[in-house]
């Protein structure tokens, strides 16, 4: 069993629509969690990251965690097709441990 | 956030030679660097930690004597793959830890072996 669990999709969705991603993760240890999107053939951008459980957002960009459920989420409003992209969740254990560990990502295409 | 080049963005060699693949932090003084591979529509797999002035640790099932990793300086960190076969091709990616949080990750390169 993988560690973070990640649908590949491909998702496509029509511009101006909320999208939701999601990622389970089965290690207990894990603290600190982040989202990056990668464009074709180009390195991941840091996105989000979150401590612990909780909310967290930034513009349209808004993340979830829930420990007790070990889940986490990014949602995307007002969808745009620049937002067309790979989307990885990342996991992290606590203070000091730099090691992440990737979920597959998530093709996501937003159509105009 | 730290600003990651790597160099080159795209190699093409024949099999049996060594390709070295640079990573720089341009503003960051990095003594933690990250090499990770991406096989076509798959996730990151971290291959190593790149740490300045001492040796890299490896992952499990990471040949280190194929993948020489250098942390030479706090902004400089190489990635030597050598006697590249076809299975070695790929996109290679480092990324630079800042601390607590973020790893910043350079624009990638991609090595075909032919």
């Amino acid at each position: 069993q993988k560690e973070v669990e990640q649908d590949p999709g491909p998702l496509s969705v029509p511009e101006g629509a909320i999208v939701s991603l999601n990622c389970t993760y089965s290690n207990s240890a894990f603290q600190y969690f982040m989202w990056y999107r990668q464009y074709s053939r180009k390195g991941p951008e840091l996105l989000m990251y979150t401590y612990s459980s909780g909310n967290k957002e930034d513009g349209r960009f808004t993340a979830q965690v829930d420990k007790s459920s070990k889940y986490i989420s990014l949602f995307i409003r007002d969808s745009q097709p620049s937002d067309s992209a790979t989307y990885l969740c990342a996991c992290r254990r606590g203070q000091g441990a730099q090691k992440l560990v990737f979920g597959q990502g998530t093709r996501l295409t937003i159509n105009p | 956030g730290a600003v990651v080049s790597q160099h080159p963005s795209w190699v093409i060699c024949k099999s049996g030679t060594s390709v070295k693949i640079e990573c720089r932090s341009l503003d960051f003084q990095a003594t933690t660097m990250f090499w990770y591979r991406q096989f076509p529509k798959q996730s990151l797999m971290l291959m190593a930690t790149s740490n300045e002035g001492s040796k890299a640790t490896y992952e499990q099932g990471v040949e280190k004597d194929k993948f020489l990793i250098n942390h030479a300086s706090l902004t400089l960190s190489t990635l030597t793959v050598t006697s590249a076969h076809p299975e070695d091709s790929s996109f290679y990616i480092c990324s630079v830890g800042t601390g607590i949080h973020e790893q910043y990750f350079g624009p990638g390169t991609r090595l075909t072996v032919t």
